[in-house]
């Protein structure tokens, strides 16, 4: 199994540009999350899924759209890039509520 | 808003010497979770704890969840340069029903050979 893996490993983008970051897990999981991680603030959960079809908001999801067509992808959509969304970002795949969480390498985005 | 915090952000110890982190939340946890992150990785899960007081250990790793469910701690015995990382905790958001986590601010672990 290769677990969740995401592309591209680094991107930079000029503001207003938009993007997709992929994410796929070939674990059968049906909660998949976006996350970002910024110095100092931990990991923030932008959107996430609990099955295909399903997508929810998590505490930063300005900015950025998913949608989850089937179970294996979870791609995140930056609409008009902006320098705030210089990060690295992390998807999650879970089997269900409260087990752990196996995350994919990120994606090191600079927004020039 | 519910909110999950660590301290200390960052220690440096001499390998051998002991280290703990310490995690707070604002809220009562159903469980919390710890994640080990190596420079340049990504999160890896380490341990799940569930019951009020439950104590953990794996090898020179041990977990405490608090008696309230709103405390957590890791202690390393005897710290390896193979330790260095920034731990996390993380528990589910509060009235959540799904996999939203909410992830403490992290501790960062340097080890001096």
């Amino acid at each position: 199994n290769a677990g969740v893996t995401q592309t591209p490993k680094f991107q930079v983008l000029k503001t207003g540009q938009s993007m997709t970051l992929q994410c796929a897990q070939d674990m059968n999981h049906e909660y998949m999350s976006w996350y970002r991680q910024d110095p100092g603030m931990g990991l923030r959960l932008i959107h996430y899924s609990v099955g295909a079809g399903i997508t929810d908001q998590g505490e930063v999801p300005n900015g950025y759209n998913v949608s989850r067509s089937t179970t294996e992808d979870f791609p995140l959509r930056l609409l008009s890039a902006a320098p705030s969304q210089t990060s690295v970002y992390f998807c999650a795949s879970t089997r269900g509520q409260n087990y752990e969480q196996y995350f994919g390498p990120g994606t090191r985005l600079t927004v020039t | 808003g519910q909110q999950v915090m660590q301290i200390p952000q960052y220690q440096h110890v001499q390998e051998g010497e002991d280290f703990t982190t310490y995690c707070n939340s604002s809220t009562t946890l159903s469980n919390i979770q710890w994640y080990k992150q190596r420079p340049g990785g990504h999160p890896v899960f380490l341990i799940q704890l569930v019951k009020s007081g439950e104590v953990k250990k794996q090898k020179r790793l041990t977990f405490q969840f608090g008696e309230a469910k709103k405390n957590s701690s890791l202690h390393i015995t005897a710290t390896q340069t193979t330790d260095v990382g920034t731990y996390f905790c993380a528990g589910p958001r509060y009235g959540g029903a799904t996999n939203k986590l909410i992830f403490g601010t992290g501790t960062l672990l340097a080890v001096q050979p």
